[in-house]
């Protein structure tokens, strides 16, 4: 069964301390795997898009990885405004998208 | 205007209501979504139109009954709800349906069902 788990549920840190997000998947031939960011009252926003294992993308203090197996979202030194909830999807070889529960990180000044 | 606007932000109806929220792309794209959010839980697709013919059904209650106008336009109509479908309802596009373009979401329809 398709199936997509982001780790930690929820993350609280310092401005400035750098850290990973985790997005495992499991899907019958990944198309593409997608990481989303949402900030209360918006809907989510598109970061970046991974296709194939070993692929890196950045965005400013984001850096998205991909492995067989899971992504990283990598923040460094992270600001306050980088405080929303992070989301992963996956797309299966059946076009079908799967969403991650999201992770709600909060970085604090 | 650009990107995916979605009507009304929020809106709280009753059980015996009936009513409908909007959406509208502006980007030229030739898939939408509507995907249901509710706290704590993964996106739930609803259903997917590509070039205004419904492809996806995701076994819906007919309480939801989508209507695609035009590639530009995208309506869920609502009636006699249950509390239970209090959510943010998510209006989403896509270059195309099956390819890998990512989605462009709007800011969503606050609903709550009393």
């Amino acid at each position: 069964e398709d199936q997509v788990t982001q780790s930690p549920e929820a993350l609280r840190l310092q401005e400035g301390e750098s850290s990973s997000l985790n997005c495992s998947y499991t899907v019958s031939g990944l198309r593409g795997l997608f990481w989303y960011r949402q900030d209360p009252g918006k809907g989510p926003e598109f970061l970046f898009t991974l296709y194939s294992a070993g692929e890196e993308k950045e965005k400013e203090r984001l850096k998205a990885t991909l492995t067989k197996k899971e992504s990283f979202l990598h923040i460094t030194a992270p600001k306050p405004e980088d405080s929303a909830t992070y989301l992963c999807a996956v797309k299966s070889s059946a076009s079908k998208i799967i969403f991650g529960s999201g992770t709600r990180l909060s970085i604090r000044p | 205007e650009t990107g995916v606007t979605q009507t009304p932000r929020h809106l709280v109806m009753g059980m015996t209501n009936k009513k409908s929220l909007k959406c509208e792309q502006h980007l030229g794209h030739n898939a939408m979504y509507w995907y249901k959010q509710s706290a704590k839980k993964p996106l739930e697709l609803m259903f997917v139109y590509s070039l205004e013919e419904r492809v996806e059904n995701n076994s819906v209650p007919s309480r939801f009954s989508p209507e695609c106008p035009n590639s530009s336009h995208l309506f869920l109509h609502l009636h006699t709800l249950q509390p239970e479908d209090s959510a943010l309802y998510l209006c989403a596009s896509s270059q195309e349906e099956g390819g890998n373009s990512p989605l462009h979401f709007g800011n969503g329809t606050r609903l709550t069902v009393t």
